[in-house]
Formats: C-alpha cells, sequence, structure tokens
C-alpha cells in the first residue's frame, strides 16, 4: 500500500532549464512534506521540507509546491544545473506519528550540459 | 565532524544464514530510524528509536528482523534466517530531535544485502 508515489522514474532536462518533479499522495492525515536527493552510492540527503499550513517554499533554486486537495506536491529546480542530476524522493509524515515518514519510489533526474 | 556511518558496505550471504548490519549514528542524534529500499522501490521504514523511549517497530516485516540500540547510540539491525527477497540497500539515518516537524534526518550510505 503505497501512500506516497512517484509516478515518473525518470526525467531529462536540458542545463539552465526548469525541473519539475511531481509525488502524490492518498493520506489526507499526511501534513510534513520533505524532498530528499541522493547520489549513487550514498544516502539521501535532505533538500527542502513543506508543512500543510503553507502551499509553497522556497530556498534558492529549489522550491516546493503544496496542494493539498489534490494531495499532490512539485519540486521546481530553476535553473537546472548538471550537478543536480540524481534521484529525487519525496516523503510524507502524519501529525499522529510524525517519526515515520513515508518515502516515494524516487524519480531519477538527468541534467544535460 | 563525521556523519552517520553503516558497516559493512556490502553484504552477501546464503538463504537461511543470519545477518547483523550496523549503524552509527552522528554524535548527540537521540532518533535513530532504519529503512529498506528494495529495486525499484521507495524507502520503506522499518524502526524507529528515540532515546531510553520503546522503539517503534511497527515497520519491521517479520519475526526475523529486530533491532537494537545500546546505550542510545549504536544500533544492530539482525535479520535471522534471511530469505532472497530480503536483498535490499538497508539504510540508517539518525536525527538530533524527535521534532519531526522542523527535523532534518541524516542518511548513512546504506548496506547493500544480497541473499542467494
Amino acid at each position: 500500500d503505497q501512500q506516497v508515489k512517484q509516478n515518473s522514474p525518470s526525467l531529462s532536462v536540458q542545463e539552465g532549464r526548469i525541473s519539475i518533479l511531481n509525488c502524490d499522495y492518498t493520506n489526507s492525515m499526511f501534513d510534513y512534506f520533505l524532498w530528499y536527493k541522493k547520489y549513487p552510492a550514498e544516502g539521501p540527503t535532505f533538500l527542502i521540507s513543506i508543512s500543510s499550513i503553507k502551499d509553497k517554499n522556497e530556498d534558492g533554486r529549489f522550491t516546493v509546491f503544496l496542494n493539498k486537495s489534490a494531495k499532490h506536491l512539485s519540486l521546481h529546480i530553476v535553473p537546472s544545473q548538471p550537478g543536480d542530476s540524481a534521484v529525487y524522493f519525496c516523503a510524507a509524515s502524519g501529525r499522529y506519528n510524525f517519526n515515520k515518514f513515508y518515502f516515494g519510489s524516487g524519480t531519477k533526474l538527468n541534467v544535460k550540459p | 565532524g563525521a556523519g552517520v556511518s553503516q558497516s559493512p558496505s556490502n553484504k552477501v550471504t546464503e538463504k537461511g544464514k543470519d545477518v547483523e548490519l550496523r549503524c552509527d549514528p552522528i554524535s548527540g542524534h537521540t532518533a535513530l530510524y532504519w529503512y529498506r529500499q528494495s529495486l525499484g522501490q521507495g524507502l520503506e521504514f522499518l524502526i524507529y528509536f528515540q532515546g531510553n523511549s520503546a522503539p517503534d517497530k511497527s515497520g519491521l516485516p517479520s519475526d526475523r528482523f529486530s533491532a537494537e540500540r545500546t546505550g542510545g547510540s549504536v544500533s544492530t539491525l539482525t535479520i535471522q534466517r534471511t530469505q532472497q527477497e530480503d536483498s535490499a540497500v538497508y539504510l540508517c539515518a539518525s536525527s538530533l530531535t524527535p521534532q519531526g516537524y522542523t527535523d532534518t534526518q541524516y542518511f548513512g550510505p546504506g548496506t547493500r544485502l544480497t541473499v542467494l
């Protein structure tokens, strides 16, 4: 029962353009969402988060958008750089069990020079 | 400072054998998590330790899986009588506090387990 879904296993983008990674969730009790970035042979590293009281959070080139009614979040990277090439995971947790995180299956982003 | 470390980085074992995977969290981090990532899947929560509290074991897939955390620091994940479906990357993460809303989990590089 996958409560967090990333339906695009891969995405290819030209350097300098926008990358948009999408994530859908099914559990309406989720109220905290995170994006992690993972390079090969390394553990995931935290990228950006958003709580359900917001619909947008921005950190430099990275912006996360949350649409609670659609149970959808997206990560925008502008401008994309070759060093952004990695696997991106979205994750969610709920107010009644905030230490338990549910992860999507990841989207592999390839930014072409 | 040192990050989360895990050992071994790779483990190949035969079906039916027991394995132990080790995690050294960041010093001072009170929360410790184990996840596993099977091929083509997302990270699957296994177990969570917070200080001296009873661990949240709700993600352990069967009673062949167990974990302990000694002295609030190092953790060992044990898989008994391994099966081929246990093959996965096992990831450990630690965080400073249990305050999930503002907390950041720091992940180790993982242990790749292959059960033949």
